[in-house]
């Protein structure tokens, strides 16, 4: 049953900072990898998808890498922005199956 | 595009009562959609995956009594909560996946507050 963490729970940085957000998957038999902000009260919003092909993707001050071997991910923000702040969350997809498995999200604030 | 609504937004509702909610996909045709439920600080855990014209397939441990899924169109999924208890209260959010699109590419709604008082 694939296992999806992420590490820290919280975070808490100074605008401006470049920071890194991790995530790790115990099955590695994944389809694709994304990455979901959400804020608070609200529904998801896609930030990333990475395919299991490939090794990273770019949008903007995002950038997620992807290790399949390893089983883990990490989302880069540069350059944060207190809009930034929110809880973000990876989730994965296995082949032959479209059901996506939650991580258990960080939430990050941004200190203005 | 690509554009999910859930309906209502938030709903209280009284213990024994139950509740429907509505999952549209508002511009594209879903042959699957998902329900998941959130509790406050915790993560999405999958509930159910509604196929069109057929019957949900339940995760474990979900009560299929109890949370009545029913995709009767490609645009439309509904979930109803029968005999909701407060332990119901959460927060639930829909998926549709686009028929003909990337097989493991979900768009997601806004959610649903439920609260049972």
């Amino acid at each position: 049953k694939q296992e999806v963490t992420q590490i820290p729970a919280a975070l808490s940085v100074p605008e401006g900072e470049n920071l890194v957000l991790n995530c790790s998957f115990t099955d590695s038999a994944i389809y694709n990898l994304q990455w979901f902000r959400q804020d608070p009260g609200k529904g998801l919003t896609s930030l990333l998808l990475i395919q299991s092909s490939q090794r990273e993707q770019t949008s903007g001050r995002l950038n997620a890498s992807l290790d399949k071997s390893s089983g883990r991910s990490t989302l880069y923000i540069a350059a944060s922005q207190p809009g930034d702040s929110a809880t973000y969350l990876c989730a994965v997809s296995n082949f032959g199956n479209e059901k996506l498995t939650f991580g258990t999200g960080t939430r990050l604030t941004i200190i203005p | 595009g690509a554009v999910v609504s859930q309906h209502p937004s938030r709903v209280i509702c009284k213990s024994g009562t139950s509740v429907k909610i509505e999952c549209r996909s508002l511009d594209f045709q879903a042959t699957t959609m998902f329900w998941y439920r959130q509790f406050p600080k915790k993560s999405l855990m999958l509930m159910a995956t509604s196929n069109e014209g057929s019957k949900a397939t339940y995760e474990q441990g979900v009560e299929k009594d109890k949370f009545l899924i029913n995709h009767a169109s490609l645009t439309l999924s509904t979930l109803t909560v029968t005999s909701a208890h407060p332990e119901d209260s959460s927060f639930y959010i829909c998926s549709a996946h686009l028929a003909g699109g990337s097989a493991y590419e979900q768009y997601f709604g806004p959610g649903t507050r439920l609260t049972v008082t």
